[in-house]
């Protein structure tokens, strides 16, 4: 198992860009997060998803989007990207919803935005 | 009361010393209650974690310690190693929720 995959590990966008960030796991997940990193700080909750065509806000939604139209992707869209969200993005997944919640962790997409 | 309280925000140790997380929760909903550990540019990975039936869970040098009645939480690290500088995050979720909420996370750093 590859177990959460994420594309790409590195970006440079342009002030007003946009982008989709990939995310894919095989492990029949699901649930499915996604988190913004920003230096030297703790995990914020962009979005999640509880379930292939589920999916809801989480503490920091402002400035992107998301969809999970099958099990095992959930890309996040970043539309006129601005320098805040310059910060390494993180893609995570878990059984759900009778188990307990461990995520796992993709390794991360680092976005910086000039 | 979806707060998970974590404390310190970093921590600087001799190698073979027995650093010390705490975390604080409120909701007594939360079932589980498990360790991350980050290294640098990597993603968190699951280290140890506890159900609330337990007071104490060992998993080779690393311990949680788990206070009920407190609503409190802590990891040790015995004989700790550089190898073990990360950063560590604790959490707390409900089974059958929907989400884990996770502390700000402590930047463990041991000196060799």
């Amino acid at each position: 198992n590859a177990g959460v995959t994420q594309t790409p590990k590195f970006r440079i966008l342009k002030i007003g860009q946009s982008m989709t960030l990939q995310c894919t796991q095989d492990m029949n997940h699901n649930y499915m997060y996604w988190y913004r990193q920003d230096p030297g700080m703790g995990l914020k909750l962009i979005y999640y998803s509880v379930g292939a065509g589920i999916t809801d806000k989480g503490e920091v939604p402002n400035g992107y989007n998301v969809s999970r139209s099958t099990t095992e992707d959930f890309p996040l869209r970043l539309e006129l990207a601005a320098p805040s969200q310059t910060s390494v993005y993180f893609c995570a997944s878990s059984y759900g919803p009778r188990e307990p919640d461990t995520q796992y962790f993709g390794p991360g997409t680092r976005l910086t935005v000039l | 009361q979806q707060q998970v309280k974590q404390s310190p925000q970093s921590l600087i140790v001799q190698k073979g010393g027995i650093p010390i997380i705490n975390c604080a929760y409120e909701n007594t909903a939360f079932d589980y209650f498990p360790w991350y550990q980050q290294f640098p540019g990597k993603g968190p990975a699951l280290l140890i974690a506890i159900r609330p039936d337990v007071s104490e869970k060992k998993e080779g040098r690393f311990t949680i310690s788990f206070n009920k009645s407190a609503k409190q939480f802590s990891l040790h690290i015995m004989d700790s190693q550089p190898g073990d500088s990360a950063t560590y995050f604790c959490a707390a979720s409900r089974t059958g929720g929907f989400k884990t909420i996770f502390g700000a996370g402590t930047r463990l750093f041991v000196k060799a």
